[in-house]
């Protein structure tokens, strides 16, 4: 079983089209949950980190938000620059690993 | 800054051939991690170091082994390639103290094994 799922793999938008992208993590214990934009041939860039539940984050058009099962990344009217890979990551806490756990990511094109 | 940088940033293998792909940070940090990251799949960690000279094994080590005998370097070998081991590699570091808990990326390597 996957320790974190996002939704949708794929999702194609009109600019100015506002949405959210999902990412549902299943772990004992949480001491992070990460945000991260890929570019194609790029490595991850860092975009939020967040800690607790009902914790938000803003930068331009992005706003992450957390509650205890999931987290949500809200795209506020979109421009083509924003298309990329979203990757969100956990890292539990007591993990022995001490690395991130990365779900597959969602594909995001916005349409000019 | 140059960040985490990695060399080289493609490379084609034959099976059994080995190599070592070399990482390098400069912002001092002292946790270093190597990811692998395969089409359909997320990253996943094969190995990490809490500092100079310590290493752990990750969820993915098996064919690989790795080496920080300097803390700004962070060296990933593969003894004999395989096919399986075509991936898109990417290394990345972080500080050790809550505060700056998140990793910083470097640009990766393609790696292909014939």
């Amino acid at each position: 079983e996957d320790q974190v799922t996002q939704s949708p793999e794929a999702l194609r938008l009109q600019e100015g089209e506002s949405s959210s992208l999902n990412c549902s993590y299943t772990v004992s214990g949480l001491r992070g949950l990460f945000w991260y934009r890929q570019d194609p041939g790029k490595g991850p860039e860092f975009l939020f980190t967040l800690y607790s539940a009902g914790e938000e984050k803003e930068k331009e058009r992005l706003k992450a938000t957390l509650t205890k099962k999931e987290s949500f990344l809200h795209i506020t009217a979109p421009k083509p620059e924003d298309s990329a890979t979203y990757l969100c990551a956990v890292q539990e806490s007591g993990g022995g690993a001490d690395g991130l756990t990365f779900g597959k990511g969602t594909h995001l094109i916005i349409q000019p | 800054n140059a960040g985490v940088t990695q060399t080289p940033k493609f490379r084609v293998l034959k099976t059994g051939q080995s190599m070592t792909l070399l990482c390098a940070q400069d912002m001092n940090h002292e946790y270093m991690y190597w990811y692998r990251q395969d089409p359909g799949m997320g990253l996943r960690l094969i190995h990490y170091s809490v500092g100079e000279g310590t290493t752990a094994k990750g969820e993915v080590p098996d064919g690989y082994n790795v080496s920080r005998l300097k803390k700004q370097n962070f060296l990933l070998g593969l003894e004999s390639a395989a096919p399986s081991q075509t991936s898109v590699y990417f290394c990345a570091s972080r500080v050790s103290w809550i505060a700056g808990n998140e990793q910083f990326f470097g640009p990766g390597t393609r790696l292909t094994v014939l």
